[in-house]
């Protein structure tokens, strides 16, 4: 059983490039969650998705976008990057809200933008 | 708006000793969930705990143990006898009960546990 799988797990960006960093999970989950973790910051998150079609900025979603076409899939689109965008980035996902059940992360993407 | 402080930025204990991390959170929904997660040097996150807050009942679970208590608004987290394995950031983290509750954490106490 994979869960919820990130890809990649690596990129170094210059800046002004573009990336996709990848998510997709295998439990059926409705809920998906984009999060990023900076040094002593903890997670905050970008965008999340109740289902397919329908997503949501979350705290910090400048300079992202995101799509949700399919249950499984959940992309998180860096279209301009920036030096501030340098974190780990985590994607998640649970079967209802947060409050009612587990959610689930992958392992993480770890992103430099020089 | 939700809030979760961890005034610990960082613990250092020997093994064996007995380590307290402290967890205050700030909400104004009655209905809400407190989380714990690990978070060891590889970088995943693990799911400890979850709460919900009409549960003040301690959680035991073998070394680990949790006191809720709403009076003051902290969910601590305990690991008793700790070993080098525990060495971790540890997240608490909070769901409210309205909308599309989202986890908020907090911004994480390191646990450095040495031999």
């Amino acid at each position: 059983n994979a869960g919820v799988t990130q890809t990649p797990k690596f990129r170094i960006l210059k800046i002004g490039q573009s990336m996709t960093l990848q998510c997709a999970q295998d439990m059926n989950h409705n809920y998906m969650y984009w999060y990023r973790q900076d040094p002593g910051m903890g997670l905050k998150l970008i965008y999340y998705s109740v289902g397919a079609g329908i997503t949501d900025k979350g705290e910090v979603p400048n300079g992202y976008n995101v799509s949700r076409s399919t249950t499984e899939d959940f992309p998180l689109r860096l279209e301009l990057a920036a030096p501030s965008q340098t974190s780990v980035y985590f994607c998640a996902s649970s079967f209802g809200r947060t409050m009612n059940t587990e959610a689930f992360f992958g392992q993480g993407t770890r992103l430099t933008v020089v | 708006a939700q809030k979760v402080t961890q005034a610990q930025t960082e613990i250092s204990v020997v093994e064996k000793e007995d380590v307290t991390l402290d967890c205050v959170y700030e909400t104004r929904d009655t209905t809400y969930y407190l989380f714990w997660y690990k978070q060891p040097p590889s970088g995943e996150l693990v799911f400890l705990i979850r709460r919900n807050s009409f549960d003040e009942q301690n959680e035991i679970s073998g070394r680990y143990s949790w006191n809720f208590q709403k009076s003051t608004s902290s969910f601590n987290f305990t690991i008793t006898a700790s070993q080098v394995v525990d060495s971790a950031v540890y997240f608490c983290a909070l769901s409210e009960g309205s909308g599309y509750s989202t986890l908020t954490f907090g911004k994480g106490t390191m646990l450095l546990v040495s031999p």
